[in-house]
This record gives C-alpha cells, structure tokens and sequence, in this order.
C-alpha cells in the first residue's frame, strides 16, 4: 500500500537557519503530495501541495518539490522564525479525479525554533 | 480557510461508559468527513470515511461497532465510542471535504478513559 516516510524529529533550529525536512513516499502512479503543519492546540493546515511531477508548491516562505524520480516531496525554508515551531506532516492521496480523498500520512516532524 | 469545529476538545471518563465527540463544518457544506486516531509521535491513522446520509466506511482493523460514526447532515458527524476502555485513549481528529479536494481540519479531541 502507499506509504509515506519522513524524517525523525525532534529537529531544534536557531532563528533565521535553513530548515530541510525530508520526505519520500511509496506510491503507485501519480499521487497528490501534501505538506500539513500543526501549531500548538490546533488543528492540521494545509502549508502547501503539488500535484505533478516537477511541480512546486509554495507558501509562507516554504516550498516543495514534486519529485518523481526520487519519490521525494522535501519540505525547505531559506530562514526559520520562532513563529515556525510546529509539527509538520507529509502526505500523500491519490491523484485528483481518482475518486477517493483519503490521505496517508507521515509521522510527522517536530520542529523548535530557538531565538 | 474553511472553519471544522470538534467538541469536546478534551475528555475524561470511566471505563465502560460511551463518549460522543461532534465534529461540525462551520462555513460550507461537507460531503466528505474522515475520523482519525493519532497515537502520541505517530502519525494520523485514518479510521473511516463517512459521506452525509449513507453509512461510513471503516478501515481494516477498525470496529465499527466499537467506534459509531454518524454523518447526520452535510455539516455535522459524530463519532461515539462505546463502553470505552484505556487502550481507546487517544487524540481523535476529524477533518471534512467539500466539493474541492482539499480536507478541512478540526482541533481534535484528546481522550483519556480511566
């Protein structure tokens, strides 16, 4: 079954670092590929998504590159802020048209943003 | 964003008693709400898929006589965990899809049975 691998955290990063978060999936065909991050008491958001190979996502300063080749979906960010810290997630669903919505998810990466 | 609501966010209760958690999309209507477990440092597990009107679809390993869902309208489900027991302690999150692709996530429920 589809699967999604992401790195072990916790990760600790003093403000303005550059933050790599790694992230590759096992997947038959196309699937969509989303990065989800979840702030302290709240609820998942969507940070960011792509659809495609080669695609892009980008929000907030983060991006993400679709790569098919690698199976990959590594979620970076030039210069962190305290405002950062959070849990992020990694998923993945099934192409959009294919009928069923259901993510599957990683285990998800505590990041710490140090002043 | 759209706005998806849980209640109660937190709850305690005895063994073998029932807890009902709601989940309620705010500002449109959900044709889709999934229910998940998530296990402290682990991932969201998806539990079932529910559509409004129709009975939900649970994933393998998942009682449903155990966790009842109930998708009653196009901005409300329920999930109710009946005669509870401390291995049913958990986060609960549900999350709610509208005609678009995206799902919507509410805050979760944090579940501890005594």
């Amino acid at each position: 079954g589809d699967s999604v691998t992401q790195m072990e955290g916790p990760v600790t990063l003093s403000e303005e670092a550059f933050l790599t978060i790694n992230c590759t999936y096992t997947a038959t065909g196309y699937p969509s590929l989303f990065w989800y991050v979840q702030y302290p008491g709240e609820g998942l958001q969507l940070l960011l998504k792509a659809t495609k190979a080669d695609d892009k996502g980008s929000n907030k300063g983060f991006e993400a590159t679709y790569r098919k080749e690698t199976t990959s979906f590594h979620l970076e960010k030039g210069s962190v802020q305290v405002s950062d810290s959070a849990v992020y997630f990694c998923a993945l669903s099934d192409p959009p048209g294919a009928g069923s919505y259901q993510l599957t998810f990683g285990k998800g990466t505590k990041l710490s943003v140090i002043p | 964003g759209a706005v998806v609501s849980q209640h109660p966010s937190w709850v305690i209760c005895k063994s073998g008693t029932s807890v009902k958690i709601e989940c309620r999309s705010l500002d449109f209507q959900a044709t889709t709400m999934f229910w998940y477990r998530q296990f402290p440092k682990q991932s969201l597990m998806l539990m079932a898929t529910s559509n409004e009107g129709s009975k939900a679809t649970y994933e393998q390993g998942v009682e449903k006589d155990k966790f009842l869902i109930n998708h009653a309208s196009l901005t409300l489900s329920t999930l109710t965990v009946t005669s509870a027991h401390p291995e049913d302690s958990s986060f609960y999150i549900c999350s709610a899809r509208d005609r678009a692709t995206e799902q919507f996530f509410g805050p979760g429920t944090r579940l501890t049975v005594l």
